[in-house]
């Protein structure tokens, strides 16, 4: 089955920097990559997700690069502010849509601290 | 996007009982996937929850301790069954439909005492 490593499981910065989580997974078949957020006492939150055939993807101050040469992707917050601490989870699942009618693997999560 | 809402939010429960725990999408989805979160860890997938059909259970998780229902394609249950302090944890349910990305409720913080 899939195996998805997650790492740093920690990462502190200043307010304003960038932060770059990174996960690798071992299916190839895999090609669906989705990143959430879970603050405390909530549910994952979806923030941003890619499909194999793009190699990067942005959304505002948040992007997810992709390289299925080396089966790993990148998440990278830049700008970051006190409200992006939280815990983020990588994912990776395989089928033939990359849809969400099949089962995620997650990462262990890495918990992020922006300091004001 | 879907919004899902679990019900409860959070219980604490005698050992040897019952849970059943509802998860509501506001709109029609294919599958339905129940998670279990032990405090401070990843999300582990306990069954994939089809309409009209019987759960697909992942290794390690067994229908007489979770039974699953599907009745339509906006609700589902997950029953924690003959609990011990073991099972505290956090439940959760997502979904989605076509290739949409899944969606997760807030979960059910469950404890056992």
């Amino acid at each position: 089955g899939e195996n998805v490593e997650q790492h740093p499981s920690t990462l502190s910065v200043q307010e304003g920097d960038s932060a770059v989580i990174k996960c690798t997974y071992s299916d190839s078949a895999s090609n669906y990559f989705p990143w959430y957020k879970q603050e405390l006492g909530k549910g994952p939150q979806l923030i941003i997700d890619i499909r194999s055939n793009v190699g990067e993807k942005k959304d505002q101050r948040i992007a997810v690069t992709l390289n299925k040469t080396a089966k790993h992707f990148s998440l990278h917050i830049t700008e970051t502010q006190p409200e992006d601490s939280a815990v983020y989870f990588c994912a990776a699942s395989s089928n033939d849509s990359g849809g969400s009618n099949y089962k995620l693997t997650f990462g262990k999560g890495t918990l992020l601290t922006v300091n004001p | 996007s879907a919004v899902i809402s679990q019900k409860p939010s959070r219980d604490i429960c005698q050992r040897g009982t019952s849970l059943t725990i509802q998860c509501q999408v506001d709109s029609q989805v294919t599958m339905m996937f129940w998670y279990r979160q032990q405090p401070g860890q990843s999300l582990t997938l306990i069954a994939t929850a089809n309409q009209g059909s019987e759960a697909t259970y992942e290794s390690g998780f067994v229908i007489d301790k979770f039974p699953i229902s599907r009745p339509n394609l906006t609700f589902s249950t997950l029953t924690v069954s003959n609990m011990s302090p073991e099972d505290s944890s956090i439940y959760l349910c997502s979904g989605g439909t076509g290739n949409q990305p899944q969606h997760f409720g807030d979960g059910t913080r469950l404890s056992i005492l």
